[in-house]
């Protein structure tokens, strides 16, 4: 069963408008989630992190929203860009199903931003 | 800083047969990862390593795959005999301490297929 789950496998949004990403989770530890982005390629690099103690932590154009109580979290990218166009994955680092560092990782969502 | 490094970047095999992969981590970085990430899924741990010693090896198929890093700084994932399923990307990421809340910096991983 998944721990982590990212639904939809794909995304499309105009420029400049929002994009949201969605991400569902089970047995974490401490709701501390991660997101990466990763570009064809190359390896995933960290994006925003949320912590339990907040609900929302915000870095430029990202948003990252955390729901503890529907064990759900979105991020959203304000206002998109083409540059944004990648596979965006959620992750846990302190799951259950995983050791400490273990991230574990959805499915991903593959975003792209038309001009 | 330079980031991760690995090589190769792509590999062709027959089953049955062996295969290596080498993960160069970011200087100073006590902990590395090597994760496989199969098309159209998430990455998933295969171990971890906190400076020589093993982590987590849970998910590692300890019949046919193999890893070390004997120093401490690089490693190597060997996998012998290859099979059909094995064909992905195997990326390698490292932090600089073993924990949740650490950066992985992942590499551009070695794209494997085995024919």
């Amino acid at each position: 069963d998944q721990q982590v789950k990212q639904n939809s496998p794909s995304l499309s949004v105009q420029e400049g408008r929002i994009s949201i990403l969605n991400c569902d989770y089970t047995n974490s530890m401490f709701d501390y989630f991660l997101w990466y982005k990763k570009y064809p390629a190359e390896g995933p690099t960290f994006l925003i992190s949320i912590s339990s103690i907040k609900d929302k932590n915000e870095d430029g154009r990202f948003t990252v929203f955390l729901n503890k109580s529907a064990k759900h979290l979105s991020l959203h990218i304000v206002p998109s860009q083409p540059g944004d166009s990648a596979v965006y994955f959620c992750a846990d680092p302190w799951n259950y199903g995983g050791s400490q560092g273990n991230l574990i990782f959805g499915k991903g969502t593959k975003l792209s931003v038309k001009p | 800083e330079a980031g991760v490094a690995q090589s190769p970047r792509y590999k062709i095999i027959e089953k049955r047969q062996s295969v290596a992969f080498w993960c160069n981590p970011i200087s100073g970085h006590a902990t590395l990862y090597w994760y496989q990430q199969i098309l159209g899924q998430g990455p998933k741990l295969l171990i971890q390593f906190q400076n020589n010693g093993v982590v987590d090896d849970s998910q590692l198929p300890k019949d046919r795959f193999s890893a070390e890093r004997l120093k401490g700084v690089d490693s190597t994932l060997k996998i012998q005999p290859a099979k059909l399923e094995d064909s992905a990307v195997y990326l390698c990421a490292s932090s600089l301490r073993l924990s949740g809340r650490e950066t992985q910096y992942f590499g551009p991983g070695t794209r494997l297929l085995v024919l």
